[in-house]
């Protein structure tokens, strides 16, 4: 079945340093991906997606490229803030199961000063 | 524009107990989903609705879960008896586009149940 693989946690990072988690799938087809992210004592919320293959999706300062080749949407962004520090949580959906939320495991990544 | 709201924020109860958790989504969207997240892990699917209407409840343990959305807007999540495994984050989630590829999930803060 569907389903999403991301890099374990937690990652702890510099300000300003560059930030890479890997998130990898298995679906049939074209699902779309997603980053979402959960800020401390908040719910999830959408950070980017993607919906077909070689789309970029961006925000905040964050990309992730859909690689159908590698079956990859890896997060990545140039220079991390404090204000990053968050649960990042890769997710698909797709079709073939009635556009059904496939979420990974989370990634908790803090950023110190 | 108000977000999704869910309550109570936080939950004990000891084993057999009911519980029963509430959501009222954003206004206008007609999707409705429930979550639970476990330690440590993402989400996992219980139930969609469309509208008033269960399209996706086969992840729902139907021997002790039940979910009601009474006239397609809020909805309440029970638990009766609970058990030790139901220990878990219980998040609600919205959408105004039926499941469409691509929709964005809108997600409350979620109720943290524990179950002593």
């Amino acid at each position: 079945g569907d389903s999403v693989t991301q890099m374990e946690g937690p990652v702890t990072l510099s300000e300003e340093a560059f930030l890479t988690i890997n998130c990898t799938y298995t679906a049939t087809g074209y699902p779309s991906l997603f980053w979402y992210v959960q800020y401390p004592g908040e719910g999830l919320q959408l950070l980017l997606k993607a919906t077909k293959a070689d789309d970029k999706g961006s925000n905040k300062g964050f990309e992730a490229t859909y690689r159908k080749e590698t079956t990859s949407f890896h997060l990545e962004k140039g220079s991390v803030q404090v204000s990053d520090s968050a649960v990042y949580f890769c997710a698909l959906s797709h079709s073939n199961t009635g556009n059904q939320f496939y979420f990974g495991t989370g990634t908790s990544l803090t950023v110190i000063p | 524009e108000a977000g999704v709201v869910q309550s109570p924020r936080y939950k004990i109860i000891e084993k057999k107990q009911p519980v029963a958790f509430w959501c009222n989504p954003i206004s206008g969207h007609n999707t409705l989903y429930w979550y639970r997240q476990n330690l440590g892990q993402g989400p996992e699917l219980l139930i969609r609705y469309e509208n008033e209407e269960a399209v996706d409840d086969s992840q729902l343990p139907k021997d002790r879960f039940s979910a009601e959305r009474l006239k397609g807007v809020d909805s309440t999540l029970k638990i009766q008896p609970a058990e030790l495994g139901d220990s878990a984050v219980y998040l609600c989630a919205s959408s105004s586009g039926g499941a469409r590829l691509g929709e964005k999930l809108f997600f409350g803060s979620g109720t943290q149940l524990s179950v002593l």
